[in-house]
């Protein structure tokens, strides 16, 4: 079956710091792939999307994520973390089966020490 | 562009009352989709409409849920005979329907409780 996997339910870095969140997906072709951020009591906003060319995308904030086809990941990348980037983060992807069904990781809660 | 809008957003009701729940996408968007989220989990996909039809429906969506886009525009998402495992948050998001972009735009959300 289809899934999406985020390996750490929860991550804590230093300000400054870099970041990594890991995202696996299991699908037979690529799918699209995109990765969301939840802050409290707001909506998910979209980070950025892969649909196809260079595997190293750009979003917004400051982050970037790169697609490896070879291990089926998808992570996210900022190289230092604000206190204001405390927040969930979602990988997600599009099975891109005609339907538009976006399939959701459970999530990764990033805290942020100063 | 107001974004996607929901209401209400919090609601608490006792078992076996029925809720509804609404959404107002972007005003261009022609598809909507309504998620359900849980404590530490992603959102779960639940239904979607392009225009007003629905094309798609999760297993999820048991016989007590019905949503529908009577014009293609807002949409409700009606749970009739509640229980408490239906507590959760019920997300909708819209998107312009073009597979290039392929983007959600989610509302904040309408969060019921079960009792």
């Amino acid at each position: 079956a289809q899934s999406v996997t985020q390996p750490d339910i929860h991550i804590t870095v230093s300000e400054g710091a870099s970041l990594e969140l890991r995202c696996n997906y299991s699908y037979g072709a690529t799918p699209y792939l995109f990765w969301y951020v939840q802050s409290p009591g707001q909506g998910l906003q979209l980070l950025l999307k892969y649909f196809s060319g260079d595997t190293l995308v750009q979003g917004i904030k400051g982050f970037e994520a790169e697609f490896k086809r070879s291990q089926s990941s998808f992570n996210l990348r900022k190289p230092s973390v604000h206190w204001s980037d405390a927040a969930e983060y979602f990988c997600a992807v599009d099975l891109n089966t005609g339907g538009f069904k976006t399939i959701f990781g459970a999530g990764t809660r990033l805290f942020v020490k100063a | 562009d107001t974004g996607v809008s929901q209401n209400p957003r919090h609601k608490i009701t006792k078992r076996g009352q029925n809720v509804t729940f609404r959404c107002d996408p972007i005003s261009e968007h022609n598809r909507l989709y309504w998620y359900r989220q849980t404590l530490g989990q992603g959102p779960e996909f639940l239904t979607y409409f392009q225009n007003e039809a629905q094309l798609e429906k999760s297993r999820l969506l048991s016989d007590r849920f019905s949503a529908e886009r009577p014009k293609g525009s807002f949409s409700t998402l009606e749970i009739q005979r509640t229980e408490q495992g239906d507590s959760a948050m019920y997300l909708c998001a819209s998107s312009l329907g073009d597979r290039k972009t392929g983007e959600l735009f989610f509302g904040e959300g309408s969060r019921l409780t079960v009792l």
